[in-house]
């Protein structure tokens, strides 16, 4: 089956970049996100990008993906104490509405 | 304002007792989803509904029932089946045709 990969944790010191990585196994992803979460809170939509494109931007966000090795990453600019959360890769195969697969989340963890 | 409301947001049960949690969504979207959040885990669904009386097992349904009489409905019930029922209860909608799902912001189940 589909599997989504993250490493747990990622620590950067405020004001750097932060990169988040994942990869996925399903070569028939169509569909890729990244969700943040706060503690105690639901998921919020960060960004997504389709399977035919290699990079979208959104402010602070740069979203790349390598889909030749299935890669994607998540790059925050000038990162900021608000950062700090929990952050998703999930993908989504074809056009169906049978749910996303999630990776187990990455912890941002910021750096005064 | 539209969005998704799960209740309550904090819930405890004791051993043997089913429960009910609730989702409500005016988004208007077709689709509705539960999975299921523990730490280090990552989401795992458990039901997911396309359209209105009809629904499908997700990757861990068993111990837990749904029903989908309204569109703007999707409740989940914990029966005292489910094994290992404290966690990280978390909806999501979408349109059957997009791309992307929206979360409520979670209730969190105890069993005391």
């Amino acid at each position: 089956g589909e599997d989504v990969e993250q490493s747990l944790f990622l620590s950067v010191r405020e004001g750097d970049s932060s990169v988040i990585n994942c990869t996925y196994t399903d070569s028939s992803s169509t569909y890729l996100y990244w969700y943040k979460q706060e503690p105690g809170a639901g998921l919020q939509l960060l960004t997504y990008i389709f399977s035919n494109m290699d990079m979208k931007q959104d402010q602070r966000l740069t979203v790349l993906l390598n889909k030749k090795d299935k890669h994607l990453s998540l790059r925050i600019a000038d990162t900021q104490t608000g950062d700090s959360a929990i952050y998703f890769c999930a993908e989504r195969s074809g056009g169906g509405a049978d749910g996303l697969t999630f990776g187990k989340g990455t912890h941002l963890i910021i750096q005064p | 304002d539209g969005g998704i409301t799960q209740s309550p947001k904090y819930l405890f049960r004791k051993e043997g007792q089913n429960v009910t949690l609730s989702c409500e969504q005016n988004l208007n979207h077709d689709a509705m989803y539960w999975y299921r959040q523990d730490p280090g885990q990552g989401l795992r669904l458990i039901y997911y509904s396309q359209i209105v009386n009809d629904f499908q097992k997700g990757d861990i349904a068993e111990g837990y029932s749904v029903s989908r009489e309204k569109k703007e409905s999707f409740p989940l019930t914990v029966t005292s089946a489910q094994k290992n029922p404290t966690a990280f209860y978390l909806c999501a909608s979408s349109p059957l045709s997009q791309w992307s799902a929206f979360f409520g912001q979670g209730t969190r189940l105890t069993v005391v």
